[in-house]
């Protein structure tokens, strides 16, 4: 069976720009969630989405937003890219509940110049 | 306070011991406790999830959870240079449908040296 995908592996943008990441959640998972992880730190919770509708929000910028589809893909975008927006932005999916696992895909690498 | 903290690390053990792993986390009303394991470069990798009080045991590993002092922790029995790796310890505290937001520590790096 297929991981959660994420689509680009790399990307380097230019302060300003907008970047849109991609996550393709495992099959059967309705859950998804991004997370930002600096160098050196844990990663931090941005946003969680759950049957298309937002459930969760961490402490990041309005210029971050998401989205679910009915496929239960989703997308990450930034708006007005900092040079402290540089980081591995990772997805995860998981089945809906206390007693499952989350599952991340192997990340999107953002460089930010 | 920090919401999940781990031992600082750097962790270094011989091949063979047993590598110990701590985490103290602030909200008495988390519900589900994680161990990712992630080497450098690559994303964290889900080791262990516990969510009862007492012990998790899966092969090498052992999660211990002590909700009444707030405090995770996992043990790597035989532990191989292959471990070396750093360790998150990750909590759940949503309740509901809201079950994406995990909260890690800072990580502790772990190396086994021969």
């Amino acid at each position: 069976d297929a991981g959660v995908t994420q689509s680009p592996t790399h990307l380097i943008k230019t302060r300003g720009q907008q970047v849109t990441l991609r996550c393709s959640p495992i099959s059967g998972h309705k859950s998804v969630s991004w997370y930002q992880q600096v160098l050196g730190q844990g990663p931090q919770f941005i946003f969680q989405y759950y049957e298309k509708e937002e459930r969760g929000r961490g402490n990041f910028p309005d210029r971050f937003s998401a989205r679910q589809f009915p496929n239960y893909s989703s997308e990450l975008n930034v708006n007005a890219l900092l040079l402290g927006d540089s980081a591995l932005y990772l997805c995860a999916s998981s089945l809906v509940g206390l007693n499952y696992g989350y599952t991340f895909g192997s990340g999107t690498r953002l460089t930010v110049v | 306070q920090k919401e999940v903290e781990q031992n600082s690390g750097p962790l270094s053990v011989p091949e063979g011991a047993i590598a110990s792993l701590n985490c103290t986390y602030s909200d008495r009303g988390s519900q589900s406790f994680f161990w990712y394991r992630q080497y450098s470069g690559k994303s964290p990798e889900l080791i262990m999830f516990i969510y009862s009080n007492g012990d998790k045991e899966d092969g090498r590993f052992t999660a211990q959870l002590n909700k009444a002092s707030q405090y995770v922790s996992l043990l790597i029995r035989d532990s191989q240079p292959s471990d070396s790796a750093t360790y998150l310890c990750a909590v759940n505290n949503a309740g509901g449908t809201s079950y994406g937001k995990l909260t890690f520590g800072q990580g502790t790096i772990l190396t086994v040296h021969p």
